[in-house]
């Protein structure tokens, strides 16, 4: 069945650091692909969505592309902020279909 | 409304007692979802409901278990008997359709905790 699955955290930066979490999938067909991202005592939002192979979603200075040949959609971010710590969510949503499979989650610590 | 609205936010509850979790949606969504979010892990999805379809409910894990949903407006979550492995999040979402494409959106959570 269709799966996401994403690094393991938490991950912990300092302020003006580099992000990348990694996320591959699998599914049949074209999946849309997601990040969202769930703020400390908020409910989860989206982040940024591609729709299909070589797409770049982007959203508040982190990217992620669709790679079909690498079933990946890793999260970048150029230099993260005290404000991005949060748990960041990869999923995917076959077309067609209604469900949208999330993977665990990964926390972000990022320290001043 | 403005967004997801789920109630209660918090429910402690004794082991064997049923509880019934709200969500009302987005006006004008008629997607709406239920996952559960036990600590640490990913968002398991639980039931899902589209305009007056009949829902898909393959992600329930028992029949204690059971959801309902009137038109394109409030659902109910309702768990009989709670076990202590049913302490978690219960998370609704809805959506403006069904397209591949479309993001949800999501409320904000009852924490459920079953003494």
């Amino acid at each position: 069945g269709d799966s996401v699955t994403q690094m393991e955290g938490p991950v912990t930066l300092s302020e003006e650091a580099f992000l990348t979490i990694n996320c591959t999938y699998t599914a049949t067909g074209y999946p849309s692909l997601f990040w969202y991202v769930q703020y400390p005592g908020e409910g989860l939002q989206l982040l940024l969505k591609a729709t299909k192979a070589d797409d770049k979603g982007s959203n508040k200075g982190f990217e992620a592309t669709y790679r079909k040949e690498t079933t990946s959609f890793h999260l970048e971010k150029g230099s993260v902020q005290v404000s991005d710590s949060a748990v960041y969510f990869c999923a995917l949503r076959r077309t067609g279909g209604f469900k949208t499979i999330f993977g665990a989650g990964t926390r972000l610590f990022v320290k001043a | 409304g403005a967004g997801v609205s789920q109630s209660p936010s918090n429910k402690v509850t004794e082991k064997g007692k049923d509880v019934e979790l709200r969500c009302d949606p987005i006006s004008g969504h008629t997607a709406l979802y239920w996952y559960r979010q036990r600590l640490g892990q990913g968002l398991e999805f639980l039931i899902y409901f589209q305009g007056n379809s009949a829902p898909d409910k393959s992600g329930l894990p028992s029949d204690r278990f059971s959801a309902e949903r009137t038109g394109e407006s409030v659902s109910t979550l309702t768990i009989q008997r709670t076990q202590q492995e049913d302490s978690a999040v219960y998370l609704c979402a809805s959506s403006l359709e069904q397209a591949a494409n479309e993001k949800l959106f999501f409320g904000s959570g009852t924490q459920l905790s079953v003494l």
